[in-house]
């Protein structure tokens, strides 16, 4: 399985935006980037994914490299809520992929009032 | 987005006594659950892929014979921990692999006293 390199931690103000990056220079052109978030004491809930254009939805913006060796989770305003940690994910897509998410350390995201 | 269930939320028991863990769909069915182990301040780690109506996929290092996983319908998947010891408290989360992505149960924290 590829892997990603996040930062351990970032700290950001309330109501800021947010750019938490993603290295995944092995990445195959079959894999998908996924973010994952993980309050504390609760399972991961999904943010966003993409393969190889930008992609925007009403909780976040993935900004991928044109060499797709990296990407950006872009937090447009940041809440006290979202405070969590965030995994950056490589899942291969096809008919052999059993679909497992593989989960590394993850980028534990600060948000100060 | 989908719904993924688990119950019970937390659970105590003494060594040497097994615990079963439900992780069920709750608006859709699922032929594959995953069931992930999370340490405090780890991540998570992936113990095996259940499949609906046929044997789990254990990964590396996961004891089958330990960890019984059965996945007797499409919205349904078990891991009971026999036997456990004071190592195996943990939290214990599922997921569930839908159409339009992948849905994380709550997750269930176990503690052997």
């Amino acid at each position: 399985d590829a892997k990603t390199t996040q930062p351990n931690s970032m700290e950001s103000n309330e109501e800021e935006p947010v750019h938490l990056p993603c290295n995944h220079s092995t990445i195959s052109g079959t894999d998908y980037i996924h973010w994952y978030r993980q309050l504390p004491s609760q399972g991961p809930e999904y943010v966003i994914h993409g393969l190889t254009s930008n992609v925007n939805n009403r909780m976040a913006s993935l900004a991928i490299a044109e060499d797709r060796k990296s990407s950006t989770l872009i937090l447009h305003r940041a809440t006290l809520r979202d405070a969590a940690v965030y995994y950056c994910i490589l899942r291969p897509h096809g008919s052999s992929n059993t679909g497992k998410l593989i989960f590394g350390q993850g980028t534990t995201l600060q948000v100060k009032p | 987005g989908a719904v993924v269930s688990q119950h019970p939320s937390w659970v105590i028991c003494k060594s040497g006594t097994s615990v079963k863990i439900e992780c069920r769909s709750l608006d859709f069915q699922a032929t594959t659950m995953f069931w992930y182990r999370q340490f405090p301040k780890q991540s998570l780690m992936l113990m095996a892929t259940s499949n609906e109506g046929s044997k789990a996929t254990y990964e590396q290092g996961v004891e089958k014979d330990k960890f019984l996983i059965n996945h007797a319908s499409l919205t349904l998947s078990t891991l009971t921990v026999t036997s456990a010891h004071p190592e195996d408290s943990s939290f214990y989360i599922c997921s569930a692999r839908a159409l339009q992505g992948q849905y994380f149960g709550p997750g269930t924290r176990l503690t052997v006293l």
